[in-house]
């Protein structure tokens, strides 16, 4: 069975810092690998996905995520974070596509001015 | 733009009560999920649907069921409802490897 681990519930930094948001998955299979965000009182949105080819995924709002396979990694990152992107970032795995999604913890990123 | 609405953003129930939450999406996708939202938890499945009348069930199946009779929309049933099942519930449709969300539906039950 697939499961997804964000390794941090919350991360703090300042504005115009960088930050990295780390998830970890386990599968015996290939598999699609997805970060989604939620700002308050709002539904889930898409950042950016990995379905095949190059291992760097560029997403909205100048997120990106790196897949690693050795490592079963796919962390999120952004040069320079604004008050904006305060919000919970969840990371998602599918072995099949567009099939159901097995969604980590999530991580509170809150942006400080 | 694809959208998936929920009949509701916040609901109010009693213990014992049957309650029915409402899914509808308008982009023709043939699946579609019921997740519940817990804080720390992330999101977990509850059941998901490939096909009309065609349903399987997900991690946290139990006091759960789902009716699915016209392609565009998803019932979850809390068939008699529970504290513990005081939570968030979203609803999303999927296709070409992206699932699509509702607002999300904030139910209470006392």
């Amino acid at each position: 069975a697939q499961s997804v681990t964000q390794l941090d519930s919350q991360v703090p930094v300042f504005e115009e810092a960088p930050v990295e948001l780390r998830c970890n998955y386990s599968s015996s299979v290939s598999v699609y690998l997805f970060w989604y965000v939620q700002y308050p009182n709002q539904g889930l949105q898409l950042l950016l996905k990995y379905l095949s080819g190059s291992t760097l995924v560029k997403g909205i709002n100048g997120f990106e995520a790196e897949f690693n396979k050795s490592q079963t990694s796919f962390h999120l990152r952004k040069p320079s974070v604004h008050i904006s992107d305060t919000a919970e970032y969840f990371c998602a795995v599918s072995m099949e596509y567009g099939n159901k999604l097995v969604f980590g913890a999530g991580t509170i990123l809150r942006v400080k001015s | 733009d694809v959208k998936v609405t929920q009949s509701s953003r916040y609901l109010v129930k009693r213990t014992g009560e049957k309650v029915f939450l409402e899914c509808v999406q308008d982009m023709d996708h043939e699946n579609m999920f019921w997740y519940r939202q817990d804080p720390g938890l992330g999101l977990r499945l509850i059941y998901f649907s490939y096909d009309v009348k065609m349903k399987e069930k997900g991690d946290i199946p139990e006091g759960y069921s789902v009716s699915r009779e016209k392609k565009e929309r998803l019932s979850l049933i809390l068939e008699s409802a529970s504290t513990n099942q005081t939570s968030m519930y979203l609803c999303a449709s999927s296709y070409g490897g992206e699932a699509f969300f509702g607002q999300g539906t904030r139910l209470t039950v006392v």
